[in-house]
Parts: structure tokens; C-alpha cells; sequence
């Protein structure tokens, strides 16, 4: 595998089950993202993990829930979601730590989520 | 407040036509810029990106963008479209923390 990863590439959950999202980069990059799209709105920053630590938390409801085990590795966990969550959810890492705007990232195909 | 504005929502060309997608930016300090594309069912892949130097910058697929920063903008370009440019286009600006402000995107539909 090359790039970034994510895992499932499409997921249908109630609104009161417990998932995960996957995201594996095998790009030997320091940082890694979470991003929402929705239709209508612009991308939206939601997580940011640099050497494994999380450095920002975009106001995300607590019903998202991020982990970062390792460099390579991030997880999403969702629980009692919404309707209105449903949306494309993008990783992407970068090479650099915190506070790298130059950095390029590189973004996996996305986990579509419907929540019914 | 630092943002960036896609001004057209969706753009239909012929192909072989040229194109030019807008993007203006609002950043208080020296803006990283960057343009991606989205194909459908796919995540998103660096056509180009800007620093410094050169203000016009090249870039995969034939695109190119210039850097005008007394218009605060950043737009897009492509002398000759092909039917597989259609896809969906995002400006972004590099943010404090690492992360990519984006605008809403331009979609690109290419007419035969």
C-alpha cells in the first residue's frame, strides 16, 4: 500500500451505534488530519495529531472521538451520531509538525458516512 | 479572519477551451496557497501550491496559477481542457496550525 489509506470506504450506521473510522499513511509523515465534507460547505478542520499528540480540536461534538496509537495510524470513533453527520470524511498527513503551513498534504479517498 | 472564497460554485467549458477557476484569500500574514482537485469518489490530490518567489507557479496536468497579492487572489489556469479535467477544484491557504483553510470548490464540467 502507498499513500494514505482509509478504511471502510463506505459506512451505514444508526444513530446509536458505536464505529470506527481507519486512516494509515505510509508516507513516514509526523502529522495527521481529520477532515469533514459536507455538501454545500467547505472542508472542514475537525482533528490535527503532530507526533502523535493532538494539537487542535476544531470544537468537534464529543460524540467524535479521535486516536492517534502510532505516527502511521489514526482512528475516528463515532458514537450516537446524528443525521446531520453524515458526509465524506477525509485523513491526510504531512511530513511536518505543528505549525506547518508549507506543508503539502496528502489526503486518503475518504470514508462516505451515512447516519440514518 | 482568515479565509478563502471560491466565487464560482460550478463552471462548464468545452473542451479545448481555456479556463480559469478564481480564488481570493483573506490571511493577515504571508499566505502558503494551494489548489486541489477532487475526482468523484476520491480524496484530493495537490495540483500545485505556492511560497514564494515566481508568482506564477506550474503545476500537474497542464494547470498553473498566479500569485496577485494586491488582489489577495490566487486563480487558477489551464490553457486547454480535456474531458478528464472534470472534477471538483479547491483553493486552500496553509493555517496556523498545520491545517488547510479551504474554499466551498468549483466544479469543472467539460462539454464535448
Amino acid at each position: 500500500e502507498t499513500g494514505v489509506t482509509q478504511t471502510p470506504r463506505h459506512l451505514v450506521m444508526g444513530m446509536t451505534n458505536k464505529k470506527s473510522l481507519k486512516c494509515e499513511q505510509h508516507l513516514g509523515h509526523n502529522a495527521m488530519y481529520w477532515y469533514k465534507q459536507s455538501a454545500k460547505k467547505p472542508l472542514e478542520l475537525m482533528f490535527v495529531y503532530s507526533l502523535e499528540e493532538r494539537v487542535e480540536n476544531n470544537s468537534v461534538p464529543s460524540r467524535f472521538s479521535p486516536e492517534c496509537p502510532n505516527s502511521s495510524h489514526l482512528f475516528l470513533h463515532l458514537h450516537t451520531l446524528q443525521p446531520e453527520d453524515s458526509a465524506l470524511y477525509l485523513c491526510a498527513s504531512s511530513q511536518g509538525t505543528s505549525g506547518g503551513r508549507t506543508d503539502t498534504q496528502y489526503f486518503g479517498p475518504g470514508t462516505r458516512l451515512t447516519v440514518l | 479572519a482568515q479565509s478563502v472564497t471560491q466565487p464560482d460554485i460550478h463552471i462548464t467549458v468545452s473542451e479545448g477551451a481555456s479556463l480559469e477557476l478564481r480564488c481570493n484569500y483573506s490571511y493577515g500574514a504571508t499566505p502558503y496557497l494551494f489548489w486541489y482537485v477532487q475526482s468523484p469518489g476520491q480524496g484530493l490530490q495537490l495540483l500545485l501550491k505556492y511560497f514564494s518567489g515566481d508568482t506564477l507557479v506550474q503545476g500537474i496536468k497542464g494547470f498553473e496559477a498566479e500569485f496577485k497579492r494586491s488582489q489577495s487572489s490566487f486563480n487558477l489556469r489551464k490553457p486547454s481542457v480535456h474531458w478528464s479535467d472534470a472534477a471538483e477544484y479547491f483553493c486552500a491557504v496553509g493555517a496556523t496550525q498545520g491545517n488547510l483553510i479551504f474554499g466551498k470548490g468549483t466544479k469543472l464540467s467539460v462539454k464535448p
